[in-house]
């Protein structure tokens, strides 16, 4: 099974300034990995698949890249509804699992 | 739109089971597989395991197979997760999410639509 690991655990950020997410997987996942957010009360909402391309309706300061084993999700200019827990799945291998999350939280 | 409505929270005893019913609308039910994803109180997301809406075949991940059911009612785009002889370490919300198709090299795909979640909570 590969493992995903998301870095740092928490990230504390100033509404409209930059903030970087890593996920790492413990071999090579392609560029078949996913990034989802998830507020408190609510379902996870899709925000990229592909490692790189934005789900429908996802605004274009969320951007994902990377490929391998190294991934990461920006976000350029944080809002208020941004401050959330994020997580990363892989989907190449089964099972299609995911990383134990990043909460962003406001500075 | 496309959505997906699932049932109510449920309270069990241990030993009891339950059924968490997923109601598709919006799309066309059998195009995409459905997945089940469950979420402890405080933790993070678990892949339970996911069904093919076309012919009714459910795969299980490790440590969901035996009390587990996945299926299906297609006459009215609805999946169900069954859980028997609940246990208190059951106690989570339980998501159903719709994948994208597989359209690259891969074994499964990302998770577009989620269900709102059902809490079901074992408790003596």
């Amino acid at each position: 099974e590969i493992v995903m690991t998301q870095s740092p655990a928490t990230l504390s950020v100033s509404p409209g300034e930059r903030a970087t997410l890593s996920c790492r997987a413990s071999q090579s996942v392609s560029s078949n990995l996913a990034w989802y957010q998830q507020k408190p009360g609510q379902a996870p909402r899709l925000l990229i698949y592909g490692a790189s391309t934005r789900a429908t309706g996802i605004p274009a300061r969320f951007s994902g890249s990377g490929s391998g084993t190294e991934f990461t999700l920006t976000i350029s200019s944080l809002q208020s509804e941004d401050f959330a827990v994020y997580y990363c799945q892989q989907y190449n291998n089964w099972p299609p699992n995911f990383g134990g999350g990043t909460k962003v939280e406001i500075k | 739109q496309v959505q997906l409505v699932q049932s109510g929270s449920e309270l069990k005893k241990p030993g009891a089971s339950v059924k968490v019913s997923c109601k598709a609308s919006g799309y066309t039910f059998t195009s995409y597989a459905m997945n089940w994803v469950r979420q402890a109180p405080g933790q993070g997301l678990e892949w339970m395991g996911w069904i093919n809406t076309n012919t009714g075949n459910p795969t299980y991940a490790q440590g969901f197979t035996g009390r587990f059911v996945f299926s299906l009612d297609t006459s009215v785009s609805t999946a169900y997760l069954q859980i028997s002889s609940l246990k208190a370490e059951d106690t989570a919300v339980y998501y159903c999410a719709r994948e994208l198709p597989v359209v690259v090299p891969a074994a499964s795909c990302a998770f577009d639509i989620w269900g709102q979640g059902t809490m079901v909570t074992v408790s003596s």
